[in-house]
């Protein structure tokens, strides 16, 4: 299984920093193929679903503002959120679906500094 | 639009059994294949398997091998997750989520309680 590692596991941030989200995989990501990295970020909110904010490690979905940046290739992803909004406060995902079992990071908690 | 909505909290006892549905609207519910995502309180997310929407075929994660079922009534474009003898640790958030390579669609989630 491909096991996926996040950090940090929290951060503590204002209103209106950068903040920058590790992910790395225990194998590569990168397709040959099509040169694609298999990794998506997910955004989840208490008592809700996950939302999905990047695929191909850096395409963001449709309706995600662009402070939210996708970066990396390989085993090595980063997620960066830059002038965090309260709205951002939430737990972000990394995940693998480059083979199955599909992985999950742990996850990193936003909080309010 | 696109929508994925799951069925009602469920409150069970250890050894019962519970069935969980998500119906899909807005898209062909054939294109797709269908995964199920577990989430235990104050955990993360852990992927169960998927169902093949055009031929009902079911993959399992290792660990949802024993007693969980994935099925499909294709006509009502809705897959059901069911989960046999429950025990404690089954105590969790299920979400169905539709497969585009990631996942873009997810039901609110159901979840589904185990005590005695």
């Amino acid at each position: 299984d491909i096991v996926m590692t996040q950090s940090p596991s929290s951060l503590a941030v204002s209103a209106g920093e950068t903040v920058t989200i590790n992910c790395k995989s225990s194998q590569s990501l990168l397709y040959s193929g099509n040169q694609k990295n298999y990794l998506a970020w997910y955004q989840q909110k208490p008592g809700q679903s996950p939302k999905l904010l990047i695929y191909w490690a850096s395409t963001r979905q449709s309706g995600v503002p662009d402070r939210f940046i996708g970066s990396g290739s390989g085993t090595d992803f980063t997620l960066t959120i830059s002038s965090v909004q309260a709205e951002d406060l939430a737990i972000y995902y990394c995940q693998q679906y480059y083979d199955t079992p599909y992985t999950f990071g742990a996850g990193t908690k936003l909080e309010l500094k | 639009q696109i929508q994925l909505v799951q069925s009602g909290p469920e409150l069970k006892k250890p050894g019962e059994s519970v069935k969980i549905s998500c119906k899909a609207s807005g898209y062909t519910f054939t294109d797709y294949a269908m995964n199920w995502v577990k989430q235990a309180p104050g955990n993360g997310l852990k992927w169960m398997g998927w169902i093949n929407t055009q031929t009902g075929k079911p993959t399992y994660a290792d660990d949802f091998k024993q007693r969980f079922v994935f099925s499909l009534e294709t006509s009502a474009s809705t897959a059901y997750l069911q989960i046999n003898n429950l025990n404690i640790e089954d105590t969790a958030t299920y979400f169905c989520t539709r497969e585009d390579d990631w996942f873009a669609y997810w039901g609110q989630g159901t979840l589904v309680t185990v005590s005695s």
